[in-house]
């Protein structure tokens, strides 16, 4: 079964600073989606970054980023000039790939609390 | 476009009570899936439906099951309700063959006492 770890529960920020969430992931798949999804205090789910695995190229998202390394199954996610709205539950997911029984269901990690301070 | 609408928002229960959720997916979209949020276990995978039929299942006991109406919409209901079914439950729908696109409503946070 596909397991998504993030090591970090609770990562802090300064206003302006870039901070790096981390993520790994275990999977005997060769094609899949990855996602970082932001959920807020008021705990509605929104897409921050989806990167495809069959893409080399690292996705970007204005201030969003990842660092994606599929050999190590590494997806990690880099927030630059943090603002305080980036303050927020972050999770990583995998989706399983199509033509598999599970296609469509996603799998999260446990999330990271992260915090922007002024 | 409208986004994906829960209802309702919050629901108390008691213990041994059955409850209904509601999720209305996005126009055009025609999967939705199930989540249950809980500060012990996460975020878990309940259940996807596609066209009225159930296509995945999560690791849940059968006193948690769902349905699918020809417009999408989707149910999902909780018999013999236990403490530890309070949570967070989420619902997100996406187009056909775009899975990889799953937009999520604001859930139904449900209190079991």
């Amino acid at each position: 079964a596909q397991t998504v770890t993030q090591s970090q529960p609770e990562m802090s920020v300064q206003e302006a600073e870039t901070v790096t969430l981390s993520c790994t992931y275990d999977t005997s798949e060769n094609n899949y989606y990855l996602f970082w999804y932001k959920q807020p205090p008021s705990r509605q789910m929104i897409l921050v970054i989806r990167q495809e695995a069959y893409k080399q190229q690292n996705a970007t998202e204005n201030r969003f980023s990842v660092n994606f390394q599929k050999a190590a199954k590494s997806f990690s996610l880099k927030i630059s000039d943090s603002q305080l709205g980036d303050t927020a539950m972050y999770f990583c997911a995998f989706l399983h790939p199509p033509g598999g029984t599970s296609y469509g269901k996603l799998t999260f990690g446990q999330g990271t609390i992260l915090t922007v301070h002024p | 476009k409208a986004g994906v609408t829960q209802t309702p928002r919050y629901l108390i229960k008691t213990r041994g009570q059955q409850v209904t959720l509601s999720c209305s997916p996005i126009s055009g979209h025609r999967s939705v899936s199930w989540y249950q949020q809980t500060p012990g276990q996460g975020l878990q995978f309940l259940f996807e439906y596609f066209s009225e039929t159930q296509r995945n299942k999560g690791n849940f006991p059968g006193r948690f099951s769902g349905r699918q109406f020809s417009n999408s919409r989707s149910e999902m209901n909780v018999s013999t309700l236990e403490l530890g079914d309070s949570a967070l439950y989420l619902c997100a729908s996406s187009q056909r063959d775009r899975e990889y696109e799953q937009y999520f409503g604001p859930g139904t946070r449900l209190t079991v006492t």
